[in-house]
């Protein structure tokens, strides 16, 4: 069983549409659970995090966490082109290390 | 505030040969990473320095991998040899401390390595 696991994409969404995206991990000790977002060909930047149970909103995204079902997900609302990415769940598993999930590729039409 | 820098950007190398990747993390973080994301995947932790101390190298291919971080700061990441399966980008990202469930960890722009 993979630690972090994220819905398969690609994903195509409409301008405007809600994207939502999905991840699951094996680790119920885990505690942060972060977002990250990753142009083609560039590095990973963080978006959002989360640490306890519900929803958290930052502009357009909303992370949400259920630690009892062991899942975590982003909503990206009002969808833009410039939202086009593959965007990374990555979970704090132990030690302070994070593992990531295979990432899910967003294309958002015009 | 300068963030993580690293060098090469991009390499080309025939399978056999060894290169070496460098990264200078922002400045005051004590702990860096080196990750290796495969095109398709996400990345994948190779080493974790904690100041210039190895706290994790379980999944560093050590037969050919090697890393050091000489006084704290700057880090060298060394394959020899390469074969066709490093294929790939290395990440390096720092955070403050290393020791926080909630740090964030910043990555630099990567070193893009193709192997022929």
């Amino acid at each position: 069983q993979k630690e972090v696991e994220q819905n398969s994409g690609p994903l195509s969404v409409p301008e405007g549409a809600i994207a939502s995206l999905n991840c699951t991990y094996s680790d119920r000790g885990s505690q942060s659970f972060f977002w990250y977002r990753q142009y083609s060909g560039k590095s990973p930047e963080l978006i959002m995090f989360i640490y306890s149970n519900g929803d958290k909103e930052d502009g357009r995204f909303t992370a949400q966490l259920n630690k009892a079902s062991q899942y975590v997900s982003l909503l990206i609302r009002d969808s833009q082109p410039s939202d086009s990415a593959t965007y990374l769940c990555a979970v704090n598993i132990r030690d302070y290390k994070l593992s990531f999930g295979a990432g899910t590729t967003v294309t958002v039409r015009a | 505030e300068a963030g993580v820098a690293q060098s090469p950007r991009y390499k080309i190398i025939e399978k056999r040969q060894s290169v070496a990747f460098w990264c200078n993390p922002i400045s005051g973080h004590a702990t860096l990473y080196w990750y290796q994301q495969i095109l398709g995947q996400g990345p994948k932790l190779l080493i974790q320095f904690q100041n210039n101390g190895v706290v994790d190298d379980s999944q560093l291919p050590k037969d050919r991998f090697s890393a050091e971080r000489l006084k704290g700061v700057d880090s060298t990441l060394k394959i020899q040899p390469a074969k066709l399966e490093d294929s790939a980008v290395y990440l390096c990202a720092s955070s403050l401390t290393g020791t926080g469930m909630r740090e964030t960890q910043y990555f630099g722009p990567g070193t893009r390595l193709l192997v022929l």
